[in-house]
């Protein structure tokens, strides 16, 4: 089954301990991305990257780090967490096509991030 | 940057009444996608539309591609409980960066 896989679904830590959040896509999919969404705000992109070794910053990567070091994994590093980190996380993956972009993406089913 | 404008915001609506929602941009888009977010989950994309003009349904949903490329809309007829969620537009604006930009949603509420 084609799917984005995220873990862990729910996470609550404590001010500047360090997490990761894994992502993995099993369609060979070259973009992937994060997102954040808060309420009143929709959907925020955190990074993407289009491709392995390839990672670039959206609208809000302050605070996180990604890594892109094989196809089908993207993990969301948050360093030194803080509770205006507290948000519900996704990730997705689409097919890039050459000079057109990516197109329908596929989201994971997100993890609820709380910081205390 | 590219901001997509979608209404209304929010909907209740009674069972079995049609429901039309729409997403509008003053730049010009490659692609128009329609998504459904149910408490709890991620976003499930519902359609995809490509062309200008074009008009897709997957069963009891519509969407078209506004000639423009600037506007696109989503129908749903005779709605049921379960069509309750956010409904986002997302789409990739042409000549843009390749990242999706996304409406921040329609809330549909389905009194049976």
């Amino acid at each position: 089954e084609a799917q984005v896989t995220q873990n862990p679904r729910y996470l609550i830590t404590v001010t500047g301990k360090k997490l990761t959040v894994t992502c993995s896509q099993n369609m060979n999919h070259e973009y992937m991305s994060w997102y954040r969404q808060d309420p009143g705000l929709g959907l925020r992109q955190i990074y993407y990257s289009m491709n392995v070794e390839v990672t670039d910053k959206g609208d809000v990567p302050e605070g996180y780090k990604v890594s892109r070091k094989e196809k089908r994994n993207f993990p969301l590093i948050l360093e030194s967490p803080s509770p205006n980190q507290t948000s519900l996380y996704f990730c997705a993956s689409s097919i890039r096509w050459a000079g057109w972009g990516n197109t329908e993406a596929f989201f994971g089913q997100g993890t609820r991030l709380t910081v205390v | 940057g590219q901001q997509l404008n979608q209404s209304p915001q929010s909907m209740f609506i009674q069972e079995g009444e049609d429901v039309s929602m729409n997403c509008t941009s003053s730049s010009i888009f490659n692609t128009w996608l329609w998504y459904k977010q149910e408490p709890g989950e991620g976003p499930v994309l519902l359609i995809a539309l490509y062309k200008a003009g074009e008009l897709t349904s997957n069963g009891r949903l519509t969407a078209q591609f506004g000639i423009t490329r600037k506007d696109s809309f989503l129908n749903i007829s005779a709605s049921i409980p379960s069509d309750v969620g956010i409904y986002f537009c997302a789409g990739q604006p042409k000549g843009g960066s390749e990242k999706l930009v996304f409406g921040k949603g329609t809330k549909l509420t389905v009194n049976p």
